[in-house]
């Protein structure tokens, strides 16, 4: 069966330092990946997918960007935190046969102060 | 492009009645639709989804789903509400493209369940 890890659970950064969030899938290959960002009463936001090793697409403009260096590792990073990047970030993967339903990791809360 | 509107950002019932959470899309194709739970500090977890068989789906935990075309519907149903159920709620419709898709939730619905 499939699994999917985040880490770190729950990271506290002041403004301007780096970030680095990881993800990884196990029981599948070549899946779509995906992060998302999950703000307090604003719902789910994604923020990029993948669809392969070093395809990277960004849903929206922000100070963050991802990576994709092995065919189950999606990483999320920024070089300079902003307090507005505070949020619950959640990695998912789909296959590519469709319908396409996306499985969930467990999510990192990330708290920048 | 895709939508979802989640009439409700909270409801609240009592354990043991009919849990009733709505759900309308907006789709300019043929959809694929899905509701997942979330529990606090936790990721999301998929309920049922609709493929495009049949109309009424039947997920984990007692929940179903009836996709109505002519309302733009697909309400998510439970017929007893139990303690448990307590969590968010998120409908989501997929924009299918060749080889991925992307899924676009509605805001969420808070269920309350008192005893």
């Amino acid at each position: 069966s499939q699994t999917i890890h985040q880490w770190p659970a729950t990271l506290v950064q002041p403004v301007g330092s780096p970030l680095s969030l990881e993800c990884t899938v196990e029981g599948t290959s070549n899946p779509n990946l995906y992060w998302y960002r999950q703000a307090a009463g604003r719902g789910l936001q994604l923020l990029f997918y993948s669809v392969g090793i070093g395809q990277i697409s960004s849903e929206v403009p922000q100070n963050l960007s991802a990576s994709r260096p092995q065919d189950r590792q999606f990483i999320l990073s920024s070089k300079k935190l902003l307090l507005s990047d505070s949020g619950f970030y959640l990695c998912a993967w789909t296959d590519t046969t469709g319908p396409y339903e996306q499985y969930f990791g467990p999510g990192t809360r990330l708290t920048v102060t | 492009a895709q939508s979802v509107t989640q009439l409700g950002s909270h409801v609240s019932v009592s354990e043991g009645a009919l849990v009733l959470l709505r759900c309308n899309y907006s789709s300019s194709v043929p959809p694929y639709l899905f509701w997942y739970v979330q529990y606090p500090n936790q990721g999301l977890q998929l309920l049922l989804k609709y493929t495009s068989a049949a109309t009424l789906v039947k997920g984990i935990n007692g929940f179903e789903a009836e996709f109505k075309k002519s309302e733009t519907s697909f309400h998510l149903t439970k017929p007893s509400a139990h303690m448990s159920d307590a969590a968010e709620y998120f409908c989501a419709v997929s924009a299918r493209n060749s080889g991925y898709s992307t899924l676009t939730f509605g805001k969420g619905t808070m269920l309350l369940v008192s005893p």
